[in-house]
């Protein structure tokens, strides 16, 4: 059972565009929202994370809004550039599980010239 | 000060052999996760080890998989009788502390391919 669900599976921005990046969640106990970024033959990084207590959390052109009632929350990077493009993974875990992390399917994202 | 490393890097196997993947945590981390990525998936969750124990390990195989995290040495991923299906990319992740989230730092990976 998938238990977070990300889209679109790609996704093509112009540089200086809006980067918009979608998950969806099904357990309400989840209490952690990271998103990462991963480039060609490396490792997940982490980029911005959220609780649920807020609904938006900013950090530089990256920002995640969260919407509780309706299990959902999204990444948007601002002004985006071509050294954005890699893939991005949404995730989330359990109060406690801390690290155990649910993660989506995973978007790749190309910003072109 | 040196980050999560992995190793080997690339590995191939032929079915029936045995796999071994390696870990180094970060300096001063002692909790590690094994996460497993599919092609075209995001990762998956194998184990979450402490020194010298298993702490979780639901998301492993129930066969020809296991873990360890010994009390000297990096912990290691093992993979007995391989089969096509293991080829995937094998994270290795370290964090300081349990349960708050937020400092799991990721290895490169190790990148098995089962012929």
């Amino acid at each position: 059972q998938q238990q977070v669900k990300q889209s679109p599976q790609s996704l093509i921005v112009q540089k200086g565009g809006i980067s918009i990046i979608n998950c969806a969640y099904e357990n309400t106990a989840f209490d952690y929202f990271p998103w990462y970024q991963q480039f060609p033959g490396k490792g997940p990084a982490l980029l911005i994370a959220i609780r649920p207590d807020v609904s938006e959390k900013k950090e530089g052109r990256f920002t995640i809004s969260f919407n509780k009632s309706a299990k959902q929350f999204s990444l948007h990077i601002m002004d985006s550039q071509p050294g954005d493009s890699a893939t991005y993974f949404c995730a989330a875990s359990y109060p406690g599980g801390g690290n155990k992390l649910t993660f989506g399917t995973g978007t790749q994202l190309k910003v072109e010239l | 000060n040196a980050g999560v490393m992995q190793n080997p890097r690339h590995l191939v196997r032929r079915r029936g052999q045995e796999a071994r993947l390696r870990c180094s945590p970060m300096k001063g981390h002692s909790h590690v996760y094994w996460y497993r990525q599919l092609p075209e998936e995001g990762l998956k969750f194998m184990v979450y080890l402490q020194k010298e124990n298993i702490i979780d390990e639901s998301g492993m195989p129930k066969e020809r998989f296991s873990a360890e995290f010994p009390k000297e040495g990096p912990s290691i991923l093992r993979i007995q009788q391989v089969v096509r299906g293991d080829s995937a990319a094998y994270f290795c992740a370290s964090s300081p502390r349990q349960g708050i989230g937020g400092e799991l730092f990721f290895g490169e990976g190790s990148r098995l391919t089962v012929l």
